[in-house]
């Protein structure tokens, strides 16, 4: 598609609950990241996938949380056991890679745990 | 680590000139990025700057100082649609971008 994808876009989960979101990027772009963004911040990162590889993922913030890319194109983070503290919205991005290339953001995903 | 400062909220009048500073201390520096981000939207790219000194891209302009580890944002002729955050953001050693808190510019008539 022309831009980077998310979904679902809301999404209303009851503590406990797991949840799954999808980002599809750019076509072709080797890397895509996670951030996730509380009310009133700024994007804090997650994770980082370089083709199919996870190389960082220093931002996960605790075992709950894991990322896949298993094909280097569609990735899926999933939340275990959700808490009220992982109420965000969660962004994904994509970029061509290299160090002087932006990236660019999906409209993300918008998680409410009650 | 990252430390990305930036002031949290500034307020302007349409039409006038506004400056959004950022300081940072990182480890390694591959570049400094702005970005817009409207309420409820995707963060937009706005400029990249590597090297010191001014890039002008129409009414936007940025500035990057990297021995004193600052950039800033000038917005001219300030229009209504301006309202929005306005994220500063740096690329370390590794390839992702570390945000600083974000400006929220309100542009007032």
């Amino acid at each position: 598609g022309a831009g980077v994808s998310q979904s679902p876009r809301y999404k209303v989960a009851k503590r406990g609950q797991d949840v799954a979101l999808r980002c599809d990027p750019i076509s072709g772009h080797v890397s895509l990241f996670w951030y996730q963004q509380a009310l009133g911040q700024g994007p804090e990162f997650l994770t980082y996938f370089q083709n199919e590889a996870q190389l960082d993922k220093s931002g996960l913030p605790s075992d709950r949380f894991f990322a896949e890319r298993p094909e280097g194109s569609v990735s899926t983070l999933k939340i275990q056991r959700t808490q009220q503290e992982d109420s965000a919205v969660y962004l994904c991005a994509s970029g061509v890679g290299g160090s002087g290339n932006t990236i660019y953001f999906g409209e993300g995903s918008w998680l409410t745990v009650v | 680590g990252q430390n990305i400062d930036q002031p949290t909220e500034m307020t302007a009048t349409e039409g006038a000139i506004v400056q959004i500073n950022c300081t940072y201390q990182t480890s390694g520096f591959n570049g400094l990025f702005w970005y817009q981000q409207h309420a409820g939207e995707a963060p937009t790219f706005l400029s990249y700057n590597v090297l010191d000194g001014l890039e002008e891209k129409g009414r936007f302009s940025s500035f990057l100082s990297r021995s004193k580890g600052y950039s800033y944002l000038l917005l001219k002729e300030l229009q209504m649609k301006d309202s929005a955050s306005y994220l500063c953001a740096v690329k370390g050693a590794g390839n992702m971008l570390t945000f600083g808190g974000g400006t929220r510019l309100m542009v007032k008539p």
